[in-house]
């Protein structure tokens, strides 16, 4: 069936440091896939998208490359900074709907 | 824009009352979704309307929930009776439809406790 599949948190990390949020996913077709996230006490809020095989997105420093042959969509940030505490959901657009489906959720939290 | 609203922000109710969630989504959107998200579950699509119609209630757990758009500005999630497992937080998303790939734009939601 169609899933998404992303590494349990919490992720805790000092500033500055390198960022991987592993994102894997099932599918039929070629989904357009999503990272969001979620700070405290708000709603989800669009980070990057990418819509086809070899597409990166990217935005505020973090990046995402589409990759086919792996069934990923990785999240990177070379140094992250202590605003970047929030949990990230990737999602991935079902083909021929407007249904999201998302995982689990990932919580980083990032020290001073 | 605002963005889309949603209220109460909070609310505090007990076991067996009715309760009503309300949204209203970003003018000329033409989408509208109602997610819930707990610990357990992450986060869940209720239901989605189209220009007001609704598509996919699929993710409604059960007869006590439902959903109405009654016009393009204003939606409501209600349950009753509720139970203490209804107790989640509950957000309302909307976007337009521009092709297959497009952002859906969150409120901030509403968080539920049943006791």
């Amino acid at each position: 069936g169609n899933s998404v599949t992303q590494m349990e948190g919490p992720v805790t990390l000092s500033e500055e440091a390198f960022l991987t949020i592993n994102c894997t996913y099932t599918a039929t077709g070629y989904p357009s896939l999503f990272w969001y996230v979620q700070y405290p006490g708000e709603g989800l809020q669009l980070l990057l998208k990418a819509t086809k095989a070899d597409d990166k997105g990217s935005n505020k420093g973090f990046e995402a490359t589409y990759r086919k042959e792996t069934t990923s969509f990785h999240l990177e940030k070379g140094s992250v900074q202590v605003s970047d505490s929030a949990v990230y959901f990737c999602a991935r657009l079902t083909s021929g709907t407007y249904k999201y489906i998302f995982g689990t959720g990932t919580r980083l939290k990032v020290l001073a | 824009d605002a963005g889309v609203i949603q209220s109460p922000r909070h609310e505090v109710t007990e076991m067996g009352q009715e309760v009503t969630l309300r949204c209203k989504p970003i003018s000329g959107h033409d989408y509208l979704f109602w997610y819930r998200q707990t610990m357990m579950r992450g986060l869940e699509l209720l239901i989605y309307f189209n220009n007001n119609v609704p598509i996919d209630d699929s993710g409604m757990p059960e007869d006590r929930f439902s959903a109405k758009m009654p016009n393009a500005s204003f939606s409501t999630l209600k349950i009753q009776p509720s139970e203490p497992r209804d107790s989640a937080v509950y957000f309302c998303a909307s976007s337009l439809a521009q092709g297959l790939h497009n952002e859906q734009f969150f409120g901030p939601g509403t968080r539920l406790t049943v006791l």
